[in-house]
């Protein structure tokens, strides 16, 4: 497969706990983003990087979030002290940097914080 | 600050029909792009077309087709003949071009629900 791969697929986590999801981009792609899709809405940007480089971060990205690409490859993304509101698809995309290039995206993992 | 609106939630045809779905954007740059990407129930967001803000041609693909104009923000998806396959969300998507002139981060309408019936 080489498509985007998101792990888990799925998370059930209890309010107050610490979660991590990762994502493998397609191997070339030099960009990787991440978005939060709530039921019946768009997905929103969250945080892109360019290899190992964080270059943008949403307002949306509280600081109970934190994201890493430490080699330039696969990203986690990382919501500590989990709420509610937090429950959503997360989503991540990678694309190379260029003019005419798109995003692909992954199937996402389903957070649910109970 | 950029903005792209699908005014229509949901729609139902009969199979066979055409279809057309709006999007309207909303930017301050001179230099973007625009995306359509469709999401079926098995929820993963699969690209359609990609459009500069400087080729304002429109586009066929198959049963799919695209018309730009920058007259009136609009970037507005025509499927002839639908399929009970073409039901699911329908996302227009704007992004700007940062220093460079590269396609960066997403910024989604809120989609548009197609339901194709037999």
């Amino acid at each position: 497969d080489t498509g985007v791969s998101q792990d888990p697929r799925h998370k059930i986590t209890k309010r107050g706990q610490n979660v991590t999801f990762r994502c493998d981009p397609i191997s070339e792609h030099n960009r990787l983003y991440w978005y939060r899709q709530t039921l019946g809405q768009g997905p929103e940007f969250l945080t892109y990087f360019q290899n190992e480089a964080q270059l943008e971060k949403s307002r949306l990205l509280s600081d109970r979030f934190s994201a890493e690409r430490p080699k330039g490859s696969f990203s986690t993304l990382e919501i500590q002290r989990t709420e509610q509101g937090d429950s959503a698809m997360y989503l991540c995309a990678s694309s190379l940097r260029g003019e005419n290039t798109e995003a692909f995206f992954g199937q996402g993992t389903r957070l649910t914080v109970v | 600050a950029q903005k792209v609106t699908q005014a229509q939630t949901e729609i139902s045809v009969v199979e066979k029909e055409d279809v057309t779905l709006d999007c309207v954007y909303e930017t301050r740059d001179t230099t973007y792009y625009l995306f359509w990407y469709k999401q079926p129930p098995s929820g993963e967001l699969v690209f359609l077309i990609r459009r500069n803000s400087f080729d304002e041609q429109n586009e066929i693909s198959g049963r799919y087709s695209w018309n730009f104009q920058k007259s009136t923000s609009s970037f507005n998806f025509t499927i002839t003949a639908s399929q009970v396959v073409d039901s699911a969300v329908y996302f227009c998507a704007l992004s700007e071009a940062v220093n460079t002139g590269t396609a960066s981060k997403l910024t989604f309408g809120t989609g548009t629900r197609l339901q194709v019936t037999l």
